[in-house]
């Protein structure tokens, strides 16, 4: 099975910020590649999916990129609001396994 | 509104069966795939299988595999999480949500506890 990596497993920065979270396939995935954020308590939410196509009511200051092996997800200006774990999840192949995890939080 | 809605939070002894439920609403329940992930205490999201309501074909993850009973009941829009036998590690939230991938909308969770 294709294993899914993401770095760093944790981040601490101030508001407005620019953060870039890395994961990473263990094969090629093309661009089946979605992100997700879990705010503290709450229920995990769809933010990205073929890599960088935004949800829809997502605000535009999150962005995804890469293809393959490599993606990064990008918050342009970190907000108070976007303190949550942040994972990714491969959709090439099934099982449609997600990344461990990446917390962000507020300096 | 598209909706799914988990059953409430359940208590189980080790050995015990369970079967939880995730009923969607807002949408044609059998023109999409559900799928149910764990989160462990603590842990990230573990996806453990889909299914297609229309006919019930169902793909499970081999971590769960045979661990547990993905099904469907379409007349009243409900899909399904069993286990025959709870295990105490199998104390974890777990959540359904709609398609075959990526998943989006998700339900609310239903944690499970299993303890003596």
């Amino acid at each position: 099975d294709i294993q899914m990596t993401q770095s760093p497993s944790s981040l601490s920065a101030s508001v407005g910020d620019r953060i870039t979270i890395t994961c990473r396939a263990s094969q090629g995935i093309s661009n089946y590649l979605a992100w997700y954020q879990q705010k503290p308590g709450k229920v995990p939410k769809l933010l990205i999916y073929a890599a960088s196509t935004l949800q829809s009511g997502v605000p535009s200051r999150f962005s995804g990129s890469g293809s393959g092996t490599d993606f990064t997800l990008t918050i342009s200006s970190l907000q108070p609001e976007d303190v949550a774990t942040y994972s990714c999840q491969k959709y090439h192949s099934a099982p449609f396994t997600f990344g461990p995890g990446t917390k962000v939080d507020i300096k | 509104e598209v909706q799914l809605v988990q059953s409430g939070a359940e208590v189980k002894k080790p050995g015990e069966s369970l079967k939880i439920s995730c009923k969607g609403s807002g949408y044609r329940f059998t023109n999409y795939w559900i799928g149910w992930v764990r989160q462990m205490p603590g842990k990230g999201l573990e996806w453990m299988g889909i299914i297609y309501p229309a006919d019930s074909d169902t793909r499970y993850s081999p971590s769960f595999q045979g661990q547990v009973t993905i099904s469907v009941d379409k007349s009243i829009s409900t899909a399904y999480l069993q286990w025959s036998s709870l295990k105490a590690s199998d104390t974890a939230m777990y959540y359904c949500a709609r398609g075959y991938a990526p998943f989006d909308p998700w339900g609310q969770g239903t944690l499970v506890i299993v303890s003596s």
